[in-house]
């Protein structure tokens, strides 16, 4: 069965510290990997699309890594700030079919 | 252009009563999908479809149906609700068919059942 895993489930830094969010995945038939953020009572929004071809990619302060053959990935934030608290969830991709993480809490704090 | 939308925002139903929760996206994606997110459980795919006319079942379809008459909607029908029902439902939309690239997701319908 095609499980993701997300470690850890809640992490408090103070304000400017990078940070590290762990995702992984016991499938390594994965077509791509997708990186979201929901803030509470809202949807999600898309943060960055790891095709199975890349390695990596970047968007701002966000950097994204995929390594289909350790099954994980992670989500690299650097410089962090207060407006980036939020549910942090990863989602691989096997065909037509998402497969998702249960999130990491992620407070940032002044 | 507007994106996944879905409405109701919010609704609270009885036990038997049935519903449709509605989903559009103005894209012109062929991928959409209905997902329920319940705390401890995250977000489990109920039904997909890869183009108008073409639905599938997801993980937790029992419960739920659909139709795709036209690109841009996706609707969601509850037979007979049940408390067990009650969750936070989001719809989502992508480009892909075959294999499925960025899903967009709308800002979700929170349903009760009592």
């Amino acid at each position: 069965k095609q499980e993701v895993t997300q470690i850890p489930a809640a992490l408090s830094v103070p304000e400017g510290e990078n940070l590290v969010l762990n995702c992984s995945f016991t499938d390594s038939a994965i077509y791509n990997l997708q990186w979201f953020r929901q803030d509470p009572g809202k949807g999600l929004t898309s943060l960055l699309l790891i095709q199975s071809s890349q390695r990596e990619q970047t968007s701002g302060r966000l950097n994204a890594s995929l390594d289909k053959s350790s099954g994980r990935s992670t989500l690299y934030i650097a410089a962090s700030q207060p407006g980036d608290s939020a549910t942090y969830l990863c989602a691989g991709v096997y065909g037509q079919n998402f497969v998702f993480g249960p999130g990491t809490r992620l407070s940032v704090l002044p | 252009n507007a994106g996944v939308t879905q409405t109701p925002k919010f609704q609270v139903l009885k036990t038997g009563q049935s519903m449709t929760l509605q989903c559009a996206q103005d894209m012109n994606h062929e991928y959409m999908s209905w997902y329920r997110q319940d705390p401890g459980m995250g977000l489990r795919l109920i039904h997909y479809s890869v183009g108008a006319g073409i639905t599938d079942q997801g993980e937790v379809p029992n419960g739920y149906n659909v139709s795709r008459s036209t690109t841009e909607d996706f609707p969601l029908r509850l037979l007979s609700a049940a408390p067990s029902q009650t969750s936070v439902y989001f719809c989502a939309s992508s480009y892909g068919t075959g294999i499925i690239y960025e899903q967009y997701f709308g800002p979700g319908t929170r349903l009760t059942v009592t």
